[in-house]
């Protein structure tokens, strides 16, 4: 059975920060990691999609790495900015099913 | 439409009535999926529709729920007498592949249910 886990599960910084989320997986035999982000009160927003085949994607400030062997993925947030201010959340598909398997997620908070 | 459309966003029931929720997919997606969020609490599975094949109704928790979707349009969750347990916010996300085409998942607003 496929886990996902996401760490930490909170955190806060100040504004300006480079930081780093964690997510990791039980299951390698994966398509793709995605990354979403929610706000409260709201739906998840897209952020990244990595293909099992690639090591990383980048997006702006954002840059997501995919180490499907370790089962590991790490969202690094450049420039930190209250914006920021989220729910993470990681999910990865089984290789076999139609399910997407969501981590619990990492709430951030950017301070000004 | 630009993204992927629910209605109603709020809705409030009294325990043992039937609600039925919309979703609205992105236009060309083939895959579905209806996912329900507890307050504080992560993403469950609930039902999954691609194209025309038989859908994948393991998520569904009691026979109380129910999904259709016609064709590669409009899909509605029903849930049958309501319970207070049932009370969550029911998302629904769309790709224009199911996910072994590896396909990136978009999110709608989400339907927030209450039953008292």
């Amino acid at each position: 059975k496929q886990e996902v886990t996401q760490i930490p599960a909170a955190l806060s910084v100040p504004e300006g920060e480079n930081l780093v989320l964690n997510c990791s997986f039980t299951d390698s035999a994966i398509y793709n990691l995605q990354w979403f982000r929610q706000d409260p009160g709201k739906g998840l927003t897209s952020l990244l999609l990595i293909q099992s085949s690639q090591r990383e994607q980048t997006s702006g400030r954002l840059n997501a790495s995919l180490d499907k062997s370790s089962g590991r993925s790490t969202l690094y947030i450049a420039a930190s900015q209250p914006g920021d201010s989220a729910t993470y959340l990681c999910a990865v598909p089984m290789e076999y099913g139609n399910k997407l398997v969501f981590g619990a997620g990492t709430i951030l908070r950017v301070k000004s | 439409g630009a993204g992927v459309s629910q209605s109603p966003s709020n809705k409030v029931t009294e325990k043992g009535k039937d609600v039925e929720l919309r979703c609205d997919p992105i236009s060309g997606h083939t895959a579905l999926y209806w996912y329900r969020q507890r307050l504080g609490q992560g993403l469950e599975f609930l039902i999954y529709f691609q194209g025309n094949s038989a859908p994948d109704k393991s998520g569904l928790p009691s026979d109380r729920f129910s999904a259709e979707r016609t064709g590669e349009s409009v899909s509605t969750l029903t849930i049958q007498r309501t319970q207070q347990e049932d009370s969550a916010v029911y998302l629904c996300a769309s790709s224009r592949t199911g996910l072994a085409g590896a396909g990136e998942l978009f999110f709608g607003e989400g339907s927030r249910l209450t039953v008292l």
